[in-house]
């Protein structure tokens, strides 16, 4: 089945050490999003792939990095985690991010990264 | 600022009717979603509209107003799998997608 898979889907980490969460899809979509959702929170976007074309939101900290080396693979590296930064991390795609049609542009959620920082 | 309101929590009874309501203030509009989030899980599509009136699915249906900047989720003959959080998300002008913050449903025997 096509799908997005996250790995870890668990991840503990000490302050301040790199951590790197990845992503796959097997859907071809062209987009790929990072959210960041806290307990009983509404997912916040980090940022998104428009294919190669890589945007930042204006409140993502400099903290987070991500990388797309190809279409099927994104990365979220956290180069110095606080305390602050423990949630879940959920990877989503989509067909396409401008001019909704039917179809378009709902999201498919890989399962998620746990992230805790001790 | 762009603003989507729901309740944070909700509980109705198995066999019964509930629906969750989504206000939004968002700059335009290019279509609501309503998705389903069971506890430390991703979330996953449930509905989609961008005309004004109904759309049914199965034991879900999803309304919109959009003159109203209303929408609200339906759930029949609930079953105790429905327990989940419920999050309504609306695509604004820049097609960026505009999150509420979930109603939590709890379903009690």
């Amino acid at each position: 089945d096509a799908m997005v898979i996250q790995n870890p889907r668990y991840q503990v980490t000490q302050f301040g050490k790199p951590v790197t969460l990845s992503c796959s899809q097997t859907l071809n979509h062209n987009v790929m999003y990072w959210y960041q959702q806290k307990s009983s929170q509404a997912p916040k976007l980090l940022f998104h792939y428009y294919d190669k074309d890589f945007n930042n939101e204006a409140d993502t900290p400099d903290n987070f990095q991500s990388r797309r080396p190809n279409t099927s693979f994104c990365f979220l590296d956290i180069r110095s985690p606080g305390l602050g930064d423990a949630a879940m991390y959920l990877c989503a795609t989509s067909r396409e991010a401008q001019g909704a049609t039917s179809g378009a542009n709902v999201l498919t959620f890989g399962a998620g990264s746990r992230l805790t920082v001790l | 600022g762009q603003n989507i309101d729901q309740p944070t929590e909700m509980t109705a009874t198995e066999g019964a009717i509930v629906q969750i309501n989504c206000t939004y203030q968002t700059s335009g509009f290019n279509g609501l979603f309503w998705y389903q989030q069971h506890a430390g899980e991703a979330p996953t599509f449930l509905s989609y509209n961008v005309l004004d009136g109904l759309e049914e699915k199965g034991r879900f249906s999803s309304f919109l107003s959009r003159s109203k900047g209303y929408s609200y989720l339906l759930l029949k003959e609930l079953q105790m799998k429905d327990s989940a959080s419920y999050l309504c998300a609306v695509m604004d002008s820049n097609y960026q997608l505009i999150w509420g913050a979930g109603t939590k449903l709890i379903i009690k025997p």
